[in-house]
């Protein structure tokens, strides 16, 4: 099976702009969740999109929002773009026991 | 509420000597822990997970933890490191399984660094 893929894998953008990421989860795998990878606060949970519906969220503006799918493949958004939203964003789909599965990510500067 | 605190922000060991990986987790229901692993650049592949079965956990590349439940860790080991495993290394709880469906969200520690010195 392929992996999960995310496009693109690199971005720069500028302050203000706005940005969406794409996650294409592996076949079958219906949850997909997004995490910010920074130095500064590791690893962070954005959101998990399950069955096209949001069910969980982690503690971030609502600058930040996202949307799956009937195919499951996941988009995250990013409006307003600020300095610090520079980071790893990572995508991962997961299986009914809870495995997940991460894709190499999109490494976002913004200048 | 569900932590992980990873007691070493680095490590660092000769090659062919034992890693020692320490793990201490939090949770409020019986835990789902996991580690994984980054290289530089990459996303983070799952070495090993850990879901009430054996205590004793097997993963890939010779690595293996223990869940300790009286201890709250879930350290992780090998017994003869090498040069490829130098990488970052994270330990990781999971939010609450429903029977049937799974809850994506993933609590990481901040990571330790194991460096590989030949």
């Amino acid at each position: 099976k392929a992996g999960v893929t995310q496009t693109p894998r690199y971005l720069i953008k500028t302050r203000g702009q706005q940005v969406t990421l794409s996650c294409s989860p592996i076949s079958g795998h219906r949850s997909v969740s997004w995490y910010q990878q920074t130095p500064g606060q590791g690893l962070q949970f954005l959101f998990e999109y399950f069955s096209e519906t949001q069910r969980n969220k982690g503690n971030f503006p609502g600058r930040f929002s996202g949307r799956q799918f009937s195919n499951s493949r996941s988009e995250m958004n990013v409006s307003t773009l600020e300095l610090g939203d520079s980071a790893l964003y990572l995508c991962a789909s997961s299986t009914r026991d809870h495995e997940q599965f991460f894709g190499p990510g999109t490494r976002l500067t913004v200048l | 509420a569900q932590s992980v605190t990873q007691l070493d922000s680095h490590v660092s060991v000769s090659e062919g000597t034992p890693v020692l990986l320490r793990c201490n987790y939090s949770s409020s229901y019986s835990p789902s822990l996991f580690w994984y692993v980054q290289h530089p650049n990459k996303g983070l592949q799952l070495l090993l997970k850990y879901t009430s079965a054996a205590t004793l956990v097997k993963g890939i590349n010779g690595f293996e933890a223990e869940f300790k439940k009286s201890e709250t860790s879930f350290h992780l080991t090998k017994p003869s490191a090498h040069m490829s495993d130098a990488a970052e290394y994270f330990c990781v709880v999971s939010d609450k399984i429903v029977r049937g469906s799974t809850l994506g969200r993933l609590y990481f520690g901040r990571g330790t660094q194991l460096t590989v010195w030949p």
